[in-house]
């Protein structure tokens, strides 16, 4: 069974502290490795899609990295607008798209 | 205006009434979903469809059922509510080609008392 584990469960950060959230995942064969952001009360807001091991990938100060077991979201020099619940899926490659998604990581910044 | 739309955006009904959730989409994606989040347990889906003569349960489709009216439309249906069912529902949209990645509509808060 496809598994996905983040950690931290929440992280509090100061304006301009760099930090990074973890994604670890159990896959029987990964077809891709999302990442998520949502804020409270709205939809699940697609940020990136990796696909390989060493693969990475870029949007303003967030960074997503992939190894063969894990994901990390790098923040660098987050913002208070950069509060929000990141969530992580993968796709095992089955024909009809399954998603397992992990619990999420409550990122706060403060200003 | 939105990809993906989601009517209505909160309701509160009573134990065993019917309640219906309705999806739109304008991306032109064949693939639907429909999934509940709730606190600790994270988003887990309840039906997909490929098209709208291919309709598939998901990992909690009990209690739940859906149509798939045209390619745009996604709705889905509580028989009879029940108050475990309170959560939030979101409708999702993807193409299946080789990022197959899904889309998500902004919710719907729905409280069963």
């Amino acid at each position: 069974e496809d598994q996905v584990t983040q950690s931290p469960e929440a992280l509090r950060l100061q304006e301009g502290e760099s930090s990074s959230l973890n994604c670890s995942y159990t896959v029987s064969g990964l077809r891709g490795l999302f990442w998520y952001r949502q804020d409270p009360g709205k939809g699940p807001e697609f940020l990136f899609t990796l696909y390989s091991a060493g693969e990475e990938k870029e949007k303003e100060r967030l960074k997503a990295t992939l190894t063969k077991k894990e994901s990390f979201l790098h923040i660098t020099a987050p913002k208070p607008e950069d509060s929000a619940t990141y969530l992580c899926a993968v796709h095992d490659g089955t024909s009809y798209g399954k998603l397992t998604f992990g619990q999420g990581t409550i990122l706060t910044v403060h200003p | 205006d939105a990809d993906v739309t989601q009517t209505p955006r909160n309701r509160i009904t009573k134990t065993g009434k019917r309640i219906m959730l309705e999806c739109s989409q304008t991306k032109g994606h064949d693939r639907m979903y429909w999934y509940r989040q709730d606190p600790g347990l994270g988003l887990r889906l309840i039906y997909y469809s490929f098209d709208v003569k291919d309709i598939n349960k998901g990992e909690i489709s009990d209690g739940y059922s859906v149509s798939r009216q045209a390619q745009a439309k996604f709705s889905l249906s509580l028989e009879s509510a029940i108050p475990n069912q309170t959560a939030l529902y979101f409708c999702a949209t993807s193409d299946g080609g080789s990022t197959d990645t899904q889309y998500f509509g902004p919710g719907t808060r729905l409280t069963v008392l």
